[in-house]
């Protein structure tokens, strides 16, 4: 079945620690997202990618980096530089920018600070 | 300042009734809205969407309505169901960056 894996499901950071998350998918899309929800708040942008090589900034991208070198996979660095990660993270994809297709998400992964 | 807003964070409804849920956007231009539902622990799964040229779309039990004059958004289920209850999130596209903005949520209890 074709759908978007995110990895690991729990994830611990020390601090000063770079941690990275993982998000593969299989559906032949352009577009990649990662967003952030903390508790009683909705999805908050980090990053996106409309193609490989290329990505921007969301609106809360700082303590952040990600890399596209290939289609189908879109990790996420959490710097040691976020103060505050703690958070629930979630991966999607769309087929292409123009289009008028839903987002897919993956199951996220929740991170927590030891 | 949030562009796309959900001011009710909770709902609770009999089952059998029909369940509404609103959703309201400060920017005209946004030319397609979604609707995602959310278990804890998962991430949200497609339910229905809407360009900005209609303003109704339906699919079974779910119906999306768009005031483009009032810029609100509306996701009707009817007959609410006990297996309905989760977090249902709107979202709104930005056609400048293709940008997706999320609302903060509204919690459905279906009540048995």
């Amino acid at each position: 079945d074709g759908g978007i894996t995110q990895s690991p499901k729990y994830l611990f950071r020390k601090e000063g620690q770079n941690v990275t998350l993982s998000c593969e998918q299989n559906l032949n899309h352009d577009a990649m997202y990662w967003y952030r929800q903390d508790p009683g708040q909705g999805l908050r942008l980090i990053y996106y990618s409309q193609i490989v090589n290329d990505f921007q900034k969301g609106d809360i991208a700082e303590g952040y980096s990600v890399s596209r070198e290939k289609k189908e996979s879109f990790p996420l660095t959490v710097t040691s530089a976020q103060k505050n990660p703690t958070a629930f993270y979630l991966c999607a994809s769309s087929k292409g920018r123009r289009d008028n297709q839903p987002q897919h998400f993956g199951d996220g992964t929740r991170l927590s600070i030891l | 300042d949030q562009q796309v807003k959900q001011n009710s964070p909770s709902l609770s409804v009999q089952e059998g009734r029909i369940s509404i849920l609103n959703c309201d956007y400060t920017n005209s231009m946004f030319d397609y809205f979604l609707w995602y539902k959310k278990y804890p622990a998962e991430g949200p799964t497609f339910l229905i969407s809407i360009s900005s040229i209609k303003d109704k779309n339906e699919d079974g039990r779910f119906t999306v309505f768009l005031n483009k004059s009032a810029k609100h958004l509306s996701l009707h289920i009817v007959p609410s169901q006990p297996g309905d209850s989760a977090v249902y999130f709107c979202a709104a596209r930005d056609p400048g960056t293709y940008k997706y903005i999320f609302g903060t949520g509204t919690r459905l209890k279906v009540l048995a």
